[in-house]
């Protein structure tokens, strides 16, 4: 069965390191998204991905950044974490045209301490 | 901007009841999704309604996009129902979803 897949699923990491979420979907869909979900403010998309080589800034981007060198993968890099980046990160994807419902992986939660 | 409103923010019901939940959007959208967000955290897909009636098992909801609002319907409701739904809306053309607030129910055994 097709299927998304994060990794880790959970992180500590200190104020300043560089951190790196891995997402990784069989769907073979062109469409991949990063979200993030907080109290109080639901998800908030921070990337997205139209196709590889694709990337765009989505309502929160400040802080990360992505990269698309295949159709199955979109790392999500925080280049210098902030304890503002404390959070539960998801990643999405979907197909183009009619068959455009979003399908999640479980999420990775992030601490910065 | 689009805005997303969910309806109630939370509802407590006893095993058994039946509810209704409601999203309602201020724009043109192409297409709207229900999630379900179990305790665990885990997004699961519920329906994908741009338009129209669907149902499955005990769940059904309806879209009505020229009046933008979607209904999503939890009858003989279970203690496994708990947790929290979102609505979800796609802006025309650009497959990126906007998500409501959510609704948190608990269902009490």
């Amino acid at each position: 069965d097709a299927e998304i897949t994060q990794s880790p699923r959970h992180k500590i990491t200190e104020t300043g390191r560089q951190v790196t979420l891995a997402c990784h979907q069989t769907w073979n869909h062109n469409n991949m998204f990063w979200y993030r979900q907080d109290l109080g403010h639901g998800l908030r998309l921070i990337h997205y991905s139209y196709g590889v080589q694709d990337t765009n800034k989505g309502e929160v981007s400040d802080g990360y950044s992505v990269s698309r060198s295949n159709t199955e993968d979109l790392p999500l890099t925080l280049e210098s974490a902030a304890s503002s980046q404390t959070s539960v990160y998801f990643c999405a994807s979907s197909g183009s045209g009619s068959l455009n419902e979003q399908f999640f992986g479980p999420g990775t939660r992030l601490t910065v301490l | 901007g689009i805005q997303v409103e969910q309806s109630p923010p939370d509802l407590i019901l006893q095993e058994g009841a039946n509810s209704t939940l409601r999203c309602n959007f201020s724009d043109s959208v192409n297409n709207l999704q229900w999630f379900h967000q179990n305790p665990w955290g885990q997004l699961i897909n519920l329906f994908y309604i741009p338009s129209g009636t669907k149902q499955n098992g005990r769940l059904s909801a309806t879209t009505v996009a020229t009046e933008r609002y979607s209904l999503l319907y939890i009858s003989s409701s279970q203690t496994t129902d708990s947790g929290v739904y979102f609505c979800a809306v796609d802006l025309s053309g650009t497959y990126k979803y906007i998500f409501g607030t959510g609704t948190r129910l608990k269902v009490l055994a």
